[in-house]
């Protein structure tokens, strides 16, 4: 089964509105990220936060790691049509050579 | 500019054909991934590779094949032998070392019909 586990499945919100969504998985990790795919393409690194790291924030993005509850959230401030995308959390075991697990995903939608 | 490419975008196979899909990277990254997305569902790994003429399988090797002959190319075969092939196939490469993020293709749509 998947190592991470997202919640919601599907999130749509007004633009200007704060998006928040959460991942939650099973064995201790190294790192956990957060990728953003629009739809049919590629996926794009967001953010990292390490093992030993409570709070992270890149511009509008904000992400919390609890390691005793196994969860991460990821906040998107102030958002736009253009963030609408699925957003899949990834855990890294090793920290070596980055066999990450990826979660099922949260589909965001933004209505302008 | 650096970056992967996957090619072709989509690809269309009868059913018990071989195919490949090509993944190239000028990132000079060590490692590279094969990833099989299934629609509204997360990515699974396929195969890996560290290092050149080096490869280990992921969670759903079976019915795929892969080389590393170059380290700028991690070409995957879907074979019969995988029942269900048709997904988005998603390619990605990291630098090896290190905590460090993974850059991924844009992805080859394959149909089986």
């Amino acid at each position: 089964s998947q190592q991470g586990e997202e919640d919601p499945q599907a999130l749509s919100i007004q633009e200007g509105e704060n998006a928040t969504m959460n991942c939650s998985y099973k064995t201790s990790i190294n790192n956990l990220q957060w990728y953003r795919q629009n739809s049919g393409r590629g996926l794009v690194h967001l953010i990292l936060i390490r093992s030993n790291e409570r709070e992270k924030h890149s511009g509008r993005l904000r992400v919390t790691l609890d390691t005793s509850k196994k969860s991460s959230s990821l906040l998107i401030t102030a958002s736009r049509a253009a963030d609408t995308a699925s957003y899949f959390c990834a855990t890294d075991l090793s920290g070596g050579y980055q066999k990450v697990t990826f979660g099922t995903g949260t589909k965001l939608q933004v209505i302008p | 500019d650096g970056g992967i490419t996957q090619s072709p975008k989509y690809l269309f196979r009868k059913e018990g054909q071989n195919v490949t899909l090509s993944c190239e990277q000028n990132l000079n990254h060590d490692a590279m991934y094969w990833y099989r997305q299934d629609p509204g569902q997360g990515l699974r790994l396929i195969y890996y590779s560290q290092i050149v003429n080096d490869f280990q399988k992921g969670d759903i090797a079976e019915g795929y094949s892969v080389s590393r002959e170059k380290k700028e190319s991690f070409p995957l075969t879907v074979t019969s032998a995988q029942k269900n092939p048709t997904a988005f196939y998603l390619c990605a490469s990291h630098v090896g070392v290190g905590v460090n993020e993974q850059f991924f293709g844009p992805g080859t749509r394959l149909t089986v019909l």
